[in-house]
């Protein structure tokens, strides 16, 4: 069985950065894309952007860009995902997940993380 | 970027009962060039992280009980469920997929009346 586990809450000041972890389990990690996706307290899911382990290929949502750099380490199967310029607005609970294929028609997030509380004071 | 929007955002339901949910996005998602409309539905319960309901418009993910169907056209989509189970409240997320960024509707909280 396939788990992603992400690591702990974090508490972060305005301005500072924060890296968040997603290890995979029970499955191949490379052949799969992560994504990560947040969900600010009482709000809706917002897709960040993505990575292809395999291939190191990255996809960023333009609202990110600049700010997020997302990674994987095939030697350890874990993703990371780094957001750098922290505001109060990034407060937020950030979530792995794992895309099912490669191809489109076949594709939707199996797997997720229990998700990261990443709270930004000033 | 695509815009989802979804209708209603609150849905007492009775369990044994239909219910609908709708969804609609700012932009086609169908793809022309496969011929598939990239539309998802999610489900996150309550203190849980999200799971997979449908996907590419009408598919069953593994696993989803067949009392949850997916349908629509081209921007105009709708999630059924047959009879409600008590198990089936937390919140509704259409998601699309036919564009970078992908993005998620505001959710559609459901409850046993």
């Amino acid at each position: 069985q396939v788990q992603l586990v992400q690591s702990g809450a974090e508490v972060k000041k305005s301005g500072s950065s924060v890296k968040v972890s997603c290890k995979a389990s029970g499955g191949t990690f490379s052949s799969y894309a992560v994504s990560w996706v947040r969900q600010a307290p009482g709000q809706g899911l917002e897709w960040m952007g993505g990575v292809i382990p395999i291939l190191g290929s990255t996809n960023y949502a333009q609202k990110f860009q600049g700010r997020v750099t997302i990674t994987a380490d095939e030697s350890t199967s874990t993703a990371y995902m780094e957001l750098s310029s922290l505001r109060s607005e990034d407060t937020a609970l950030y979530f792995c997940a794992r895309l099912r294929s490669s191809v489109n028609k076949l594709q939707y997030f199996d797997y997720w993380g229990q998700g990261t509380l990443v709270t930004v004071s000033s | 970027d695509i815009v989802m929007t979804q209708s209603p955002l609150s849905l007492p339901v009775t369990p044994g009962e239909p219910a609908s949910i709708s969804c609609r996005s700012s932009q086609s998602l169908f793809d022309s060039d496969d011929g598939n409309t990239y539309l998802d539905w999610y489900l996150q319960k309550p203190g849980q992280s999200p799971q997979v309901l449908i996907y590419t418009l009408s598919y069953r993910a593994s696993g989803v009980p067949d009392r949850f169907s997916g349908s629509g056209s081209a921007t105009d989509f709708t999630l059924k469920i047959n009879r409600v189970e008590a198990e089936d409240v937390g919140v509704y997320f259409c998601m699309q997929r036919k564009e970078f960024p992908w993005t998620f509707g505001p959710g559609t909280k459901v409850e046993i009346k």
